[in-house]
């Protein structure tokens, strides 16, 4: 069965940078992009862009461009968020999510909550 | 790209019928027929719901149904249950590799 299983919460300053992961299983993980998807506390849905897990090429929405960096380890199956500079306002939990064609996410990581503070 | 505007809440009792709007322009929801939906319960990930506007991914009950007109698509849940109480979000692919989730709808089973 198809999971997507995030690593665990984080707890940084302001101006650290955090790497999340998010480890496939279940499919091939080069067939399908993966996207990544916040929510700040009590907040929606926001969506931060995908990575094309073949050819490694990522997109960002806006705003995320910059400090936020999608990378992959194709080895383990495994997708990352790196966030750098960070500022109270990125507290929020991050999702990684199977993108598919026809534009849909149909398998969600658990999450994984970053929180800044100082 | 700014988010699908959704009510901010919608309910029903037990068995009773919901319908949830979500609107847009005709850059995304109008555009094309990649709306989805997405039920997400307190302290939980998301979970698909609808695909491609109408499709039901396998485990979904039918009691959801998804639709479109124009740039307002729109999730109906019949015969509402308590485990349907959650949040729903919608989303469209925008274009330009471009992609929008909806502000949201808490649903509430009386």
């Amino acid at each position: 069965q198809v999971q997507l299983v995030q690593s665990g919460s984080e707890l940084k300053k302001p101006g650290a940078s955090v790497k999340v992961s998010c480890k496939a299983s279940g499919y091939t993980f080069t067939t399908y992009a993966m996207s990544w998807v916040r929510q700040a506390p009590g907040q929606g849905l926001e969506w931060m862009g995908w990575i094309n897990t073949d050819t490694g090429n990522p997109t960002y929405a806006q705003g995320f461009a910059g400090r936020f960096v999608f990378s992959l380890d194709t080895s383990v199956s495994t997708a990352f968020l790196h966030i750098s500079s960070q500022e109270a306002e990125d507290t929020a939990m991050y999702y990684c999510a199977r993108y598919r064609d026809g534009y849909y996410f149909d398998y969600w990581g658990q999450g994984t909550l970053v929180t800044v503070s100082s | 790209q700014s988010a699908l505007t959704q009510p901010p809440s919608a309910s029903g009792s037990p068995g009773q019928s919901v319908t949830i709007s979500c609107t847009g322009t005709s850059s995304d929801v109008g555009g094309y027929n990649y709306v989805s939906w997405y039920q997400q319960h307190p302290d939980k990930a998301p979970k698909l719901m609808i695909y491609e506007v109408s499709k039901r991914p396998s485990g979904v009950p039918d009691r959801f149904s998804g639709s479109k007109s124009g740039n307002t698509a729109s999730l109906t849940v019949s015969g509402l249950q308590a485990e349907d109480e959650a949040d729903y979000y919608c989303s469209s692919y925008g274009g330009s590799n471009n992609f929008v989730f909806g502000t949201g709808t808490k649903v509430t089973v009386l």
